[in-house]
């Protein structure tokens, strides 16, 4: 069963940055491309970014363009998410995801606390 | 961006019952559909993709049914396990990969 591991998660002042990393197992991670998603406490699910297997590729959603980066190092079967110029409606627990289209693997979340 | 439409937001169901959400697409995403179930303080997990195929592992009480713009996801006879939030995601016009609101299924 595929294993997501999420961390660097935790309380950031507005305009401040984190990142976060994701160690992936027990499924060959260069083959899958990646994502991220958030769930704001109480609300639904949002995708955030993608990016393919090699990482030729990056996808984001229109509310984190230009602050976040997603990444990945297929030799260490980790993916990561830059962010920077954190805002309080950033707040969410973040989940590393296995697939581009649907999400056959979750993490088990990371929250991100953007408060003053 | 295409909107996905869950009803109803809440759902009440005596344990044995049948259970059927029903989500909705602004435009047709073909079979590009995806099910997912998330209990409280745990991860979402993959139910359904391509509007009826399940995924590894899930029970055959769940069924997922529809195309274009209408999908369905049933619950036959509903366990206890089975009281959660319930997402569909459409994932044919991509990115983004845009989830509904959610139904939560509840015991009646």
């Amino acid at each position: 069963e595929v294993q997501l591991l999420e961390s660097g998660g935790g309380l950031v002042q507005p305009g401040g940055s984190l990142r976060l990393s994701c160690a992936a197992s027990r499924f060959t991670f260069s083959n899958y491309a990646m994502a991220w998603v958030r769930q704001a406490p109480g609300k639904g699910l949002q995708w955030v970014s993608t990016i393919t297997a090699s990482a030729t590729s990056t996808y984001y959603a229109d509310s984190v363009k230009g602050r976040f980066t997603i990444s990945r190092d297929n030799s260490n079967n980790t993916l990561y998410l830059q962010m920077n110029s954190l805002r309080a409606d950033d707040t969410a627990v973040y989940y590393c995801a296995k697939g581009p289209s649907y999400i056959s693997g979750w993490g088990q979340g990371t929250l991100v606390t953007v408060s003053s | 961006e295409i909107v996905m439409t869950q009803s109803p937001a809440t759902l009440s169901v005596s344990p044995g019952e049948r259970a059927t959400l029903s989500c909705r697409a602004s435009q047709s995403v073909s079979s590009n559909l995806a099910w997912y179930q998330q209990k409280p303080g745990q991860a979402p997990r993959l139910l359904i993709y391509g509007a009826f195929t399940r995924a590894t592992g899930i029970p055959a009480r769940f069924s997922g049914s529809g195309s274009g713009t209408e999908f369905t996801l049933t619950i036959s006879s509903l366990q206890s396990e089975d009281f959660a939030v319930y997402y569909c995601q459409q994932y044919n016009n991509w990115p983004p990969g845009t989830f509904g609101q959610g139904t939560k299924v509840e015991i009646k």
